[in-house]
């Protein structure tokens, strides 16, 4: 398997664009993560799903933001209107468990670098 | 609710040993520990279930103490390869006590190893 896939690697967008960010999980997996990664924050999960199904969006931070995952091999995370201050570095992760959350190892993607000017 | 981490950051040189330490407020159900380097997405080395098991990873273990809600990681001889920010991750205990929940990641502790 090619691990999990993220796309684009870096975007660069001005303020007031939409921005969406997309990935692909490793097949098989039932889990699917968003976190954001900032020097100031580290990592915070934004939201996550089992079965395709949001269980925990707590972490999303505004309105502005939102998921989805119309099936079980693409989620994309959308961010309407972007601000300056959602500059970071977004991960997808994605693994295997009989129940919800990550109970077992998780496999990050290779991240997007957003940049809002 | 995020776990704390100690040290921040620390310098070795290779072959000496470090712990790296991660404390929560809450009773765990698990502790996860992850490695990130410069650039790169973090990758998984263990996960340690409540039961105060001990686990270990080539020259990398770890424990999990319950009680006191302390996970530490133990790096021995270590490598210029090990170099990186250490995360760990806490799940809290649910109150079905088998419950799964999110995992929350420590701000990282820094390694660099020095030859």
């Amino acid at each position: 398997d090619a691990g999990v896939i993220q796309s684009p690697r870096h975007e660069v967008t001005e303020m007031g664009q939409e921005v969406t960010l997309r990935c692909k999980p490793i097949s098989g997996h039932n889990s699917l993560f968003w976190y954001r990664q900032t020097m100031m924050r580290g990592l915070e999960l934004l939201i996550y799903f089992n079965n395709n199904v949001p269980i925990d969006d707590s972490g999303m931070p505004e309105d502005r933001f939102s998921a989805k995952m119309p099936n079980a091999s693409f989620s994309t995370l959308k961010i309407q209107p972007s601000e300056p201050r959602d500059s970071a570095v977004y991960f997808c992760a994605s693994s295997f468990g009989e129940l919800a959350g990550m109970n077992t190892e998780a496999f990050f993607g290779q991240g997007t670098r957003l940049t809002v000017v | 609710q995020q776990p704390v981490q100690s040290p921040q950051a620390v310098i070795l040189r290779e072959g000496e040993d470090a712990v790296i330490n991660c404390s929560s407020s809450k009773a765990l159900y698990s502790v996860h520990w992850y490695r990130q380097k410069h650039g790169e997405a973090p990758v998984f080395l263990m996960i340690l279930l409540k039961g105060g098991e001990q686990k270990g990873h080539d020259k990398i273990s770890a424990s999990f103490n319950e009680k006191k809600q302390q996970s530490s990681l133990y790096l021995t001889a270590s490598q210029l390869s090990y170099s990186g920010t250490y995360f760990c991750g806490t799940e809290i205990l649910g109150a079905l006590k088998t419950s799964y929940d999110k995992v929350i990641f420590g701000p990282g502790t820094s390694l660099s190893v020095i030859p």
